[in-house]
C-alpha cells in the first residue's frame, strides 16, 4: 500500500532556530513530491515542488530534499521565525497515479 | 493567472436543503479535485476529474453528494439533502498532469 508518513505530529521550537521536517514514503517509484503549508483556517499553500529526477528543491529559507532509495523527503527550514508556524503536508505523486498521497502533517509552532 | 477560485468561501444551511460549491480550477489545467478536511478524518479526496471527465468518485461518501465539470473552467460539487455531519471545509484543486497541484481557499460548510 503506497503510504505517506510524517513524524513528528507537532513539533515547538524557539525562533531562530534552523529545523528539518520529515516525511517517508512506502513506494520509490513516485513522479513527483509536494510540500505544502497550511495556516489555521485557511487552504493549502504550494512552498515546493520535487520532481523524481531531482535530489533537491530551493525557495528562499526553504529547501526540500528527496531520496527516493531510502524513501524519504525532509524539509529545512533556516533561521525559523514566527510566522512559519503552520501545518506542513508532505504529499507525493506516484508513477502512473493521478491522486497525491497525503501524509498528516506536521503541526509547527515557532515561539518568540 | 487569480489560481483556483471557489465560492462561496462560507456557507451555513440547514439540514435537507440542497447545497452547491462552485470552482474554477487554472486556466490550461487538465485535473480537477475535490477534498473535504474535517479535523477527525483529515484531507479526504472525494472525486476527481481527467479533461473534463470523471475518473474516480470513490471517496464520494454518499449518493447524496454529486460532482459535475461541465467545461474545463467550472466544476461543482452538491449535497442534497445536506446533514450536520457533512460540516466540513471543501477544497478544490487543479493540476497540469500532476506537475503539482494548487488548491482552492476552500469553502467552509456548516450544516445546522
Amino acid at each position: 500500500k503506497q503510504e505517506v508518513t510524517q513524524i513528528p505530529a507537532a513539533l515547538s521550537v524557539p525562533e531562530g532556530e534552523n529545523l528539518v521536517l520529515n516525511c517517508s514514503f512506502t513506494d520509490n517509484a513516485i513522479y513527483n513530491l509536494q510540500w505544502f503549508r497550511q495556516d489555521p483556517g485557511k487552504g493549502l499553500t504550494s512552498l515546493l515542488l520535487i520532481q523524481s529526477s531531482q535530489r533537491e528543491q530551493t525557495s528562499g529559507r526553504l529547501n526540500a530534499s528527496l531520496d527516493k532509495s531510502s524513501g524519504r523527503s525532509t524539509l529545512y527550514i533556516a533561521a525559523s521565525q514566527p510566522g512559519d508556524s503552520a501545518t506542513y503536508l508532505c504529499a507525493v505523486l506516484y508513477q502512473g497515479a493521478q491522486k497525491l498521497v497525503f501524509g498528516q502533517g506536521t503541526r509547527l509552532t515557532i515561539n518568540p | 493567472d487569480a489560481g483556483v477560485i471557489q465560492s462561496p468561501r462560507h456557507e451555513v444551511t440547514e439540514m435537507g436543503q440542497e447545497v452547491t460549491l462552485r470552482c474554477k480550477p487554472i486556466s490550461g489545467h487538465n485535473s480537477l479535485f475535490w477534498y473535504r478536511q474535517t479535523m477527525m478524518r483529515g484531507l479526504e479526496l472525494l472525486i476527481y476529474f481527467n479533461n473534463n471527465v470523471p475518473i474516480d468518485d470513490s471517496g464520494m461518501p454518499e449518493d447524496r453528494f454529486s460532482a459535475k465539470m461541465p467545461n474545463a473552467s467550472f466544476s461543482t460539487l452538491k449535497i442534497q439533502p445536506s446533514e450536520p455531519r457533512d460540516s466540513a471545509v471543501y477544497f478544490c484543486a487543479s493540476s497540469l498532469s500532476g506537475y503539482g497541484y494548487t488548491f482552492g481557499s476552500g469553502t467552509r460548510l456548516t450544516v445546522v
